[in-house]
């Protein structure tokens, strides 16, 4: 089945500052990959998701960018905030199944 | 709307015993989903239903069962509570299948801990 890797685990950055999340996918015929954040006792929310058709795509700062030669994708988040502090989830749709496999998480961390 | 609502919060079972996780939707959305959340490990799919009277499989089905009587209520049942089931616990909808790119919608999770 689907296999989704998601590095770093924790990531701590300056306000202000850019962060970036990765994640690889084993399944080369996954064709939408969604991110979701989940702040603290929350349940996750989707923040932006992007199909194999298409290489990049941006929401205002958030950007997520699809490799499908190498088989990874990442989300970009630029001009950090405090509210930017969250865990942030990268997920896989599989072409053999019709459930979404989801990466271990990335606890984001956004210093004043 | 309220969305997708969980209850309880938070429990303590103590091994062996039984509960019941209750998730209620009130988005008209005909799948519904739970997962469960363990530390560094992402979300794993425990079981899943396309529409009322149909529930099938996920990921880690083991130690539990669901039902779906209405559209609306996607009850998840814990038999004889292992340690081993201590997570916490996300219900989910959406209004297509994520076959169809469907966003899921979670409720605010409910935190099992088995002793």
């Amino acid at each position: 089945g689907e296999n989704v890797e998601q590095h770093p685990s924790t990531l701590s950055v300056q306000e202000g500052d850019s962060a970036v999340i990765k994640c690889t996918y084993s399944d080369s015929a996954s064709n939408y990959f969604p991110w979701y954040k989940q702040e603290l006792g929350k349940g996750p929310q989707l923040i932006i998701d992007i199909r194999s058709n298409v290489g990049e795509k941006k929401d205002q700062r958030i950007a997520v960018t699809l490799n499908k030669t190498a088989k990874h994708f990442s989300l970009h988040i630029t001009e950090t905030q405090p509210e930017d502090s969250a865990v942030y989830f990268c997920a896989a749709l599989p072409w053999a199944g019709n459930m979404l496999t989801f990466g271990g998480g990335t606890r984001l961390m956004v210093k004043p | 709307n309220a969305g997708v609502t969980q209850t309880p919060k938070f429990r303590i079972l103590k091994i062996g015993q039984s509960m019941t996780l209750q998730c209620a939707q009130d988005m008209n959305h005909n799948y519904m989903y739970w997962y469960r959340q363990d530390p560094g490990m992402g979300l794993k799919l425990i079981y899943y239903s396309v529409g009322a009277g149909i529930t099938d499989k996920g990921e880690v089905p083991n130690g539990y069962n669901v039902s779906r009587s209405t559209t609306e209520d996607f009850p998840l049942r814990l038999e004889l509570a292992a340690p081993s089931q201590t997570s916490v616990y996300f219900c989910a909808s959406s209004y297509s299948g994520t076959d169809n790119t469907g966003e899921l919608f979670f409720g605010e999770g409910s935190r099992l801990t088995v002793l």
